[in-house]
């Protein structure tokens, strides 16, 4: 399968900062790549489809000024956490579709975010 | 709104025993069906796709039912390391991206 990695595995922040994650496919090309974010006993709830050399598309909900998702490459996506707060505390996770959107996803392994 | 539910548990498994895992979807244009697995504070992993004519990789049995739109999955002999948690995903049918239950958590005891 693919692999996908993601920088860092986890970070703890004061509120108000903001946070940069790095989803990287290190076998082949992403055109397409997914941001999921999981709290604790949930399921991933899609946040955005990450899209190279164009502009995400969000998922009713969540804010597009609040994490912005910048796809310059084919093989790195960009999610940034901005302002965070408490609330934002949780599991972020990427992920590398192996064809089509509704195909197998290959997952990073996540970043712990912990928002203080 | 798309929804794909499964019982949480725990399942409480003795080593060795065979379990099965239930989920239900309600869009039934869904199209692509998976079984994924997810460690405590890990990412999900693939463990099979779903196919309508049920498919089997080793101790694991997975099977479609489209009429009833449920997916099962069958976990034969079970080991230590079978612990985790079991998610269910759909995709397809309009859908953006893949839809994921909250997950079946298992546990098998020694």
């Amino acid at each position: 399968g693919a692999v996908v990695s993601q920088h860092p595995s986890w970070v703890i922040c004061k509120s108000g900062t903001s946070v940069k994650i790095e989803c990287r496919s290190l076998d082949f090309q992403a055109t397409t790549m997914f941001w999921y974010r999981q709290f604790p006993k949930q399921s991933l709830m899609l946040m955005a489809t990450s899209n190279e050399g164009s502009k995400a598309t969000y998922e009713q909900g969540v804010e597009k000024d609040k994490f912005l998702i910048n796809h310059a490459s084919l093989t790195l996506s960009t999610l940034t956490v901005t302002s965070a707060h408490p609330e934002d505390s949780s599991f972020y996770i990427c992920s590398q579709p192996l064809r089509g959107p509704t195909d197998t996803q290959y997952f990073g392994p996540g970043t712990r975010l912990t928002v203080l | 709104r798309k929804e794909v539910e499964q019982d949480p548990g725990p399942f409480n498994v003795p080593e060795g025993a065979t379990v099965a895992f239930n989920c239900t979807y309600s869009n039934s244009a869904s199209q692509s069906f998976f079984w994924y697995r997810q460690d405590c504070r890990k990412e999900p992993k693939l463990l099979m796709s779903v196919y309508s004519s049920g498919n089997e990789d080793g101790r694991f049995t997975a099977q479609l039912n489209r009429a009833s739109q449920y997916i099962s999955l069958l976990i034969r002999d079970s080991k230590l390391s079978d612990s985790a948690t079991y998610l269910c995903v759909v995709g397809g049918g309009g859908a953006d991206g893949l839809t994921f239950g909250k997950g079946t958590h298992l546990i098998i005891q020694p």
